[in-house]
Parts: C-alpha cells; sequence; structure tokens
C-alpha cells in the first residue's frame, strides 16, 4: 500500500539554525500538508499546498517557515531559524482531494 | 473557530469489554469528520471518514457514528492489539481541507 516516507526520523539541531524535513508522498496525491505535535498536545495544523502554492497557513507557520516542493516526488518544509519552542513531531500528510489525508510517521525535531 | 472534543482522555478496558470514545464538534459548515488511530512514535493511521448525520462505518472491531454534533467509535470485544490513541479530526467547508484535532483517546486494553 502506498505511503507517506518522512526524512530524517530524527533531528537535533541547535537553536538558531537553519532545518529542512523532507517528505515524500503518495504519487498521485496533489495536496499535501504539514502537521506538528508538541510532546503532549493535539496534532495542530500548520500549512496546506496545492499547485505549487500555499493555500492555506496557520498562525504557528509565520515567516520562519516555508515550504515547497521542489521537484515531482519531495515535498520540503523549512525553519529558518529555529526556536526552543519549534521542539516537535512534524507530520507531512497528502490526499488528493477533501479525502482522508495520509499521514507519514514524523520527523522528531529537537532544538537545544 | 472549530473546535474538537474528545472524552474520555484516557479509557481503559479489559479484553472483549466493549465501549465507546466520544468526539464532539463544532465547526462552521462540516465537510467530513476522521477519525485516526495513533501508536506510539507513529503518525495518525486513517480509520474512517464521515460526512453527513446519520451516517455509520465499520471496520473490525470498529464502528463509527456521527450526529450532527458528536461522533462516537464503538469497540465491540476489544483485544490488546486495538491499544492506540484514537484521535478525531474535522475538516470544514470552505476550508482548504485543513483538519482540526482533538486531543485524543488513549485506550489502553488488558490481555
Amino acid at each position: 500500500e502506498p505511503e507517506v516516507t518522512q526524512t530524517p526520523s530524527h533531528q537535533v539541531t541547535q537553536m538558531g539554525q537553519e532545518v529542512i524535513l523532507r517528505c515524500v508522498p503518495i504519487s498521485n496525491h496533489l495536496y499535501f500538508y504539514w502537521y506538528r505535535q508538541i510532546l503532549g498536545q493535539k496534532v495542530e495544523f500548520l500549512v496546506s499546498f496545492y499547485n505549487n502554492e500555499i493555500s492555506e497557513k496557520s498562525e504557528i507557520f509565520d515567516d520562519q517557515f516555508s515550504v515547497e516542493r521542489p521537484d515531482g516526488s519531495n515535498f520540503t518544509l523549512k525553519i529558518r531559524s529555529t526556536k526552543l519552542e519549534d521542539s516537535a513531531m512534524y507530520f507531512c500528510a497528502s490526499s488528493e482531494a477533501a479525502g482522508p489525508q495520509h499521514f507519514g510517521d514524523g520527523t522528531r525535531l529537537s532544538i537545544l | 473557530e472549530d473546535q474538537v472534543t474528545q472524552s474520555p482522555e484516557a479509557l481503559r478496558l479489559q479484553e472483549g469489554e466493549s465501549s465507546s470514545l466520544n468526539c464532539s464538534y463544532t465547526v462552521s459548515g462540516l465537510r467530513g469528520l476522521f477519525w485516526y488511530r495513533q501508536d506510539p512514535g507513529k503518525g495518525p493511521e486513517f480509520l474512517f471518514t464521515l460526512y453527513s448525520a446519520g451516517e455509520e462505518k465499520e471496520k473490525e472491531r470498529l464502528k463509527a457514528t456521527l450526529t450532527k454534533k458528536e461522533s462516537f467509535l464503538h469497540i465491540t470485544a476489544p483485544k490488546p492489539e486495538d491499544s492506540a490513541t484514537y484521535l478525531c479530526a474535522v475538516q470544514a467547508a470552505g476550508s482548504n481541507y485543513k483538519l482540526t484535532f482533538g486531543k485524543g483517546t488513549l485506550l489502553t486494553v488488558n490481555p
């Protein structure tokens, strides 16, 4: 069964450094998403992406964040200057449209 | 603002002891309600989508139902492998498909 894959599984970064999280969505999906889950809290929406542009973003997704689909298979989330409070699990998801979103197993981001 | 509240926060069952999880929601027009299962250290795994009040979906020991204000996930004769966190999420009509999640119910099934 097709699945969403994310790399790396764990990323440790110094505060203030840039980090790029990578995702390979399911191949025939057209809608892509990033969510995050801080330890012990709910899964929160960050951004949705369709047709090579952001279609919706949350208040969390400020100027420090950016997304890109650099080629036909990858979807990336960049955090320009990481803060301690960016420590969380980051999940990528994809969907055909309004149907169910399928999630990867996440990248655990630890900011020191 | 869309809101999802799940109860209970945690539920401990004996194997074979049936029960229900609740998801109450407020949303500005519901496009869909989604149930996911999340195992420790993993991403949410899709279970069901419900679109309109009165709809029901079943998969093995799980059945999801939907009313205009809440959804229930019924677990019949659970097994230890059903232990996980169960997440409910809503998708509002007019949104660009973002999901708003509840905090989840941690289900533990003891043998």
